[in-house]
Protein backbone atom coordinates (compact mmCIF):
# COMPACT_ATOMS: atom_id res chain seq x y z
CA UNK A 1 0.00 0.00 0.00
CA UNK A 2 1.10 3.48 -0.57
CA UNK A 3 1.44 5.36 2.77
CA UNK A 4 1.05 8.99 2.95
CA UNK A 5 3.18 10.23 5.49
CA UNK A 6 2.19 14.25 6.12
CA UNK A 7 4.34 16.77 8.77
CA UNK A 8 4.14 18.29 10.67
CA UNK A 9 1.79 16.40 12.69
CA UNK A 10 0.34 19.77 13.90
CA UNK A 11 1.00 23.30 13.97
CA UNK A 12 0.77 26.82 16.30
CA UNK A 13 0.06 29.37 14.23
CA UNK A 14 -1.05 33.16 13.98
CA UNK A 15 -3.90 35.05 11.85
CA UNK A 16 -1.91 35.73 9.31
CA UNK A 17 1.32 33.57 9.20
CA UNK A 18 2.25 31.58 6.32
CA UNK A 19 1.44 27.75 6.78
CA UNK A 20 3.74 25.43 5.12
CA UNK A 21 2.76 21.23 5.49
CA UNK A 22 3.39 18.57 3.70
CA UNK A 23 2.45 14.92 2.54
CA UNK A 24 5.40 12.72 1.26
CA UNK A 25 4.29 9.60 -0.44
CA UNK A 26 6.08 6.39 -0.07
CA UNK A 27 6.01 5.64 -4.00
CA UNK A 28 5.48 7.54 -7.15
CA UNK A 29 1.83 8.84 -7.13
CA UNK A 30 2.26 11.30 -10.08
CA UNK A 31 0.10 14.26 -9.53
CA UNK A 32 -2.71 12.25 -8.11
CA UNK A 33 -3.17 14.06 -4.77
CA UNK A 34 -5.74 15.99 -3.51
CA UNK A 35 -5.74 17.97 -0.39
CA UNK A 36 -8.57 18.19 2.30
CA UNK A 37 -9.71 20.12 5.14
CA UNK A 38 -12.24 18.56 8.17
CA UNK A 39 -13.05 21.01 10.72
CA UNK A 40 -14.49 20.10 14.43
CA UNK A 41 -17.46 18.07 14.03
CA UNK A 42 -17.93 18.57 9.86
CA UNK A 43 -17.78 16.10 7.19
CA UNK A 44 -14.11 16.93 5.19
CA UNK A 45 -14.23 19.10 2.25
CA UNK A 46 -12.49 19.54 -1.00
CA UNK A 47 -9.51 22.10 -1.15
CA UNK A 48 -7.27 20.99 -3.76
CA UNK A 49 -7.32 18.49 -6.32
CA UNK A 50 -4.75 16.47 -8.76
CA UNK A 51 -2.41 18.23 -6.52
CA UNK A 52 -2.39 21.81 -7.73
CA UNK A 53 -5.63 22.65 -9.07
CA UNK A 54 -7.78 24.80 -6.26
CA UNK A 55 -11.43 23.53 -6.16
CA UNK A 56 -13.93 25.65 -7.43
CA UNK A 57 -14.78 28.28 -4.36
CA UNK A 58 -11.56 27.50 -2.34
CA UNK A 59 -9.82 30.79 -1.83
CA UNK A 60 -6.73 31.77 -3.06
CA UNK A 61 -5.03 31.65 -0.29
CA UNK A 62 -4.65 27.65 -0.52
CA UNK A 63 -2.33 26.75 -3.05
CA UNK A 64 -0.96 22.69 -3.88
CA UNK A 65 2.24 22.15 -5.13
CA UNK A 66 4.24 18.95 -5.98
CA UNK A 67 4.63 15.77 -7.69
CA UNK A 68 5.99 12.17 -7.36
CA UNK A 69 6.03 11.73 -4.08
CA UNK A 70 6.55 15.02 -2.17
CA UNK A 71 3.84 17.36 -1.76
CA UNK A 72 2.87 20.84 -0.09
CA UNK A 73 -0.20 22.78 1.12
CA UNK A 74 0.81 26.55 1.77
CA UNK A 75 -1.95 28.60 3.32
CA UNK A 76 -0.70 32.37 2.90
CA UNK A 77 -2.30 34.92 5.09
CA UNK A 78 -3.89 32.40 7.42
CA UNK A 79 -6.99 33.46 8.67
CA UNK A 80 -9.14 31.98 12.08
CA UNK A 81 -11.57 30.07 9.91
CA UNK A 82 -8.82 27.97 8.51
CA UNK A 83 -7.99 25.95 11.71
CA UNK A 84 -8.91 22.96 10.94
CA UNK A 85 -7.41 19.62 10.09
CA UNK A 86 -5.62 19.15 6.73
CA UNK A 87 -5.61 15.65 4.86
CA UNK A 88 -3.81 14.68 2.14
CA UNK A 89 -4.92 11.64 0.13
CA UNK A 90 -3.04 9.54 -3.02
CA UNK A 91 -5.42 8.05 -5.98
CA UNK A 92 -2.67 6.85 -8.14
CA UNK A 93 -3.44 3.68 -6.52
CA UNK A 94 -5.56 0.90 -4.97
CA UNK A 95 -5.99 1.62 -1.69
CA UNK A 96 -6.53 5.02 -2.05
CA UNK A 97 -4.49 6.46 1.25
CA UNK A 98 -5.05 9.48 3.10
CA UNK A 99 -2.08 11.15 5.66
CA UNK A 100 -2.64 11.16 9.35
CA UNK A 101 -3.51 14.96 9.26
CA UNK A 102 -1.52 17.88 10.08
CA UNK A 103 -3.77 19.92 12.90
CA UNK A 104 -3.81 23.58 12.94
CA UNK A 105 -4.31 25.35 16.27
CA UNK A 106 -3.73 28.85 17.56
CA UNK A 107 -0.61 29.86 19.25
CA UNK B 1 -27.79 20.93 -4.83
CA UNK B 2 -25.88 18.09 -3.98
CA UNK B 3 -27.35 16.37 -1.06
CA UNK B 4 -25.45 12.77 0.61
CA UNK B 5 -27.94 11.59 3.12
CA UNK B 6 -26.26 8.67 5.52
CA UNK B 7 -28.56 6.54 7.61
CA UNK B 8 -28.68 3.19 9.54
CA UNK B 9 -26.01 3.58 11.97
CA UNK B 10 -26.03 3.02 15.70
CA UNK B 11 -24.74 0.29 18.22
CA UNK B 12 -24.45 -3.31 17.23
CA UNK B 13 -22.57 -5.97 18.76
CA UNK B 14 -18.93 -7.52 17.79
CA UNK B 15 -20.23 -10.54 15.21
CA UNK B 16 -23.33 -8.72 14.04
CA UNK B 17 -24.25 -7.29 11.19
CA UNK B 18 -25.43 -3.51 9.84
CA UNK B 19 -26.25 -1.43 6.81
CA UNK B 20 -25.89 1.46 6.06
CA UNK B 21 -28.15 3.78 3.54
CA UNK B 22 -26.37 7.07 1.65
CA UNK B 23 -29.70 8.59 0.06
CA UNK B 24 -28.68 11.18 -2.98
CA UNK B 25 -30.29 14.16 -4.84
CA UNK B 26 -29.32 17.45 -6.63
CA UNK B 27 -27.01 15.03 -9.18
CA UNK B 28 -27.63 12.50 -11.78
CA UNK B 29 -26.60 9.79 -9.10
CA UNK B 30 -25.89 7.05 -11.69
CA UNK B 31 -23.40 9.00 -13.57
CA UNK B 32 -20.76 9.52 -10.60
CA UNK B 33 -18.83 6.81 -8.85
CA UNK B 34 -19.43 6.80 -4.75
CA UNK B 35 -17.41 5.81 -2.11
CA UNK B 36 -17.65 5.05 1.58
CA UNK B 37 -14.63 6.50 3.82
CA UNK B 38 -14.48 6.13 7.49
CA UNK B 39 -12.67 8.09 10.84
CA UNK B 40 -12.26 6.13 13.94
CA UNK B 41 -12.86 8.31 16.80
CA UNK B 42 -10.19 10.63 16.96
CA UNK B 43 -8.03 9.43 13.98
CA UNK B 44 -7.69 10.09 10.32
CA UNK B 45 -9.71 9.31 7.22
CA UNK B 46 -9.78 5.98 6.07
CA UNK B 47 -10.87 4.97 2.57
CA UNK B 48 -13.50 1.73 2.46
CA UNK B 49 -14.88 0.86 -0.57
CA UNK B 50 -15.72 2.68 -3.85
CA UNK B 51 -18.08 1.31 -6.52
CA UNK B 52 -18.79 2.40 -10.34
CA UNK B 53 -21.49 4.60 -11.35
CA UNK B 54 -22.98 1.12 -12.94
CA UNK B 55 -22.35 -0.75 -10.09
CA UNK B 56 -20.10 -3.52 -12.16
CA UNK B 57 -17.06 -2.41 -10.12
CA UNK B 58 -16.12 -2.39 -6.75
CA UNK B 59 -13.01 -1.84 -4.74
CA UNK B 60 -12.35 -2.53 -0.85
CA UNK B 61 -9.55 -1.94 1.75
CA UNK B 62 -7.87 -5.17 2.90
CA UNK B 63 -9.59 -5.01 6.16
CA UNK B 64 -12.98 -5.37 5.05
CA UNK B 65 -12.49 -7.61 1.94
CA UNK B 66 -14.97 -10.45 2.22
CA UNK B 67 -17.06 -8.78 4.96
CA UNK B 68 -18.57 -5.25 3.82
CA UNK B 69 -20.34 -5.31 0.65
CA UNK B 70 -20.75 -1.71 -1.29
CA UNK B 71 -23.79 -2.09 -3.85
CA UNK B 72 -26.14 0.31 -5.15
CA UNK B 73 -29.71 1.15 -6.25
CA UNK B 74 -29.31 3.68 -9.14
CA UNK B 75 -32.85 3.55 -9.57
CA UNK B 76 -33.32 5.01 -6.08
CA UNK B 77 -30.41 7.42 -6.02
CA UNK B 78 -29.10 5.49 -2.54
CA UNK B 79 -25.66 3.62 -1.47
CA UNK B 80 -25.29 1.14 0.47
CA UNK B 81 -22.45 -0.31 2.46
CA UNK B 82 -23.53 -4.20 4.12
CA UNK B 83 -21.12 -4.95 6.75
CA UNK B 84 -21.27 -8.11 8.14
CA UNK B 85 -18.73 -9.69 10.83
CA UNK B 86 -18.27 -6.34 12.67
CA UNK B 87 -15.49 -6.29 14.53
CA UNK B 88 -14.73 -3.23 17.79
CA UNK B 89 -11.85 -2.08 15.35
CA UNK B 90 -14.66 -1.08 12.77
CA UNK B 91 -16.16 1.37 15.14
CA UNK B 92 -15.95 4.86 13.07
CA UNK B 93 -18.14 7.52 11.46
CA UNK B 94 -18.83 6.21 8.26
CA UNK B 95 -19.41 9.66 5.34
CA UNK B 96 -20.59 8.67 1.77
CA UNK B 97 -18.92 10.52 -0.88
CA UNK B 98 -18.97 11.65 -4.71
CA UNK B 99 -16.17 10.46 -6.59
CA UNK B 100 -15.83 13.11 -9.59
CA UNK B 101 -13.91 12.36 -12.72
CA UNK B 102 -12.29 15.29 -14.38
CA UNK B 103 -9.21 15.40 -17.06
CA UNK B 104 -7.80 12.15 -15.40
CA UNK B 105 -8.49 13.99 -12.22
CA UNK B 106 -10.09 12.45 -9.23
CA UNK B 107 -11.65 13.61 -5.91
CA UNK B 108 -14.65 13.63 -3.49
CA UNK B 109 -16.39 17.02 -4.21
CA UNK B 110 -19.39 16.04 -2.11
CA UNK B 111 -19.63 13.89 1.66
CA UNK B 112 -22.26 13.03 3.84
CA UNK B 113 -22.50 14.38 7.36
CA UNK B 114 -21.52 11.27 8.18
CA UNK B 115 -23.07 8.36 10.40
CA UNK B 116 -21.65 6.82 13.79
CA UNK B 117 -21.05 2.74 13.88
CA UNK B 118 -20.17 1.72 17.52
CA UNK B 119 -19.48 -2.21 17.92
CA UNK B 120 -19.35 -3.01 21.11
CA UNK B 121 -21.21 -5.57 23.64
Amino acid sequence: NTVMTQSPTSMFISVGDRVTMNCKASQNVGTNVDWYQQKTGQSPKLLIYGASNRYTGVPDRFTGSGSGTDFTLTISNMQAEDLAVYYCLQYNYNPLTFGSGTKLEIK
Amino acid sequence: EVQLVESGGGLVQPGRSMKLSCAASGFTFNNYDMAWVCQAPKKGLEWVATISYDGSSTYYRDSVKGRFTISRDNAKSTLYLQMDSLRSEDTATYYCARLEDYGYKRYFDYWGQGVMVTVSS
